[in-house]
């Protein structure tokens, strides 16, 4: 079982429509949760992150974490055209304060297409 | 320059060819990682530095050899590669490697091997 795992798509959605990007997991020690844009021909853009559980919010992303299902998900509202990208899930065991190697998991990505 | 920087963009090599990647980052952090990334597989970590010093080397064959003379500068260089090693390999960088929840990424080294 991968320690991480993120349903590749590719996802197709109109413009303004509410997508939803999930990740689930399965080690219980992972505590920081990120999300990452990929745009084609380009390094990861780090979009959010988040300790524990809980939501947080910023514009029109909203990402949620819940640890006791072991479950993820960003939300992107009013999608748009410039959204299409590669959407990477990664979490770590270790943070701020932590005996850290630095070492982020990452799931598969989903390919998302906004088409106007 | 701004972020984290790679050369070069693309690079096709033969499997007897010595080649090396070059990262560079100007955001004064302390904490240097390369990644593989490959076709519909996840980020694979390779090695970490934490102020100059290799702190993980994630099974890498010995083919790839990393170098981080400072906290700017990172190398990867390679030699006798096999076909199976074309992807892109990417930089990161951290304020401190105890962050790595707050990685920036470079654009990546697309490599060919033929």
């Amino acid at each position: 079982q991968k320690e991480v795992e993120q349903d590749p798509g590719p996802l197709s959605v109109p413009e303004g429509a509410i997508v939803s990007l999930n990740c689930t997991y399965s080690n219980s020690a992972f505590q920081y949760f990120m999300w990452y844009r990929q745009y084609s021909r380009k390094g990861p853009e780090l979009l959010m992150y988040t300790y524990s559980s809980g939501n947080k919010e910023d514009g029109r992303f909203t990402a949620q974490v819940d640890k006791s299902s072991k479950y993820i998900s960003l939300f992107i509202r009013d999608s748009q055209p410039s959204d299409s990208a590669t959407y990477l899930c990664a979490m770590t065991s270790q943070g701020a304060g932590g005996t850290s190697y630095g070492k982020l998991t990452f799931g598969q990505g989903t390919i998302l297409t906004v088409h106007p | 320059e701004t972020g984290v920087t790679q050369t070069p963009r693309h690079l096709v090599m033969g499997m007897t060819n010595k080649k090396s990647l070059k990262c560079e980052q100007h955001l004064g952090h302390n904490a240097m990682y390369w990644y593989k990334q490959s076709a519909k597989k996840p980020l694979e970590l390779m090695f970490v530095y934490n102020f100059k010093e290799q702190t993980e080397n994630n099974s890498v064959p010995s083919r790839f050899s990393p170098e981080c003379p400072n906290s700017s500068h990172l190398f990867l260089h390679l030699h006798t590669l096999q076909p199976e090693d074309s992807a892109l390999y990417l930089c990161a960088s951290s304020h401190k490697v105890d962050r790595p929840e707050t990685q920036y990424f470079g654009p990546g080294t697309r490599l060919l091997v033929l």
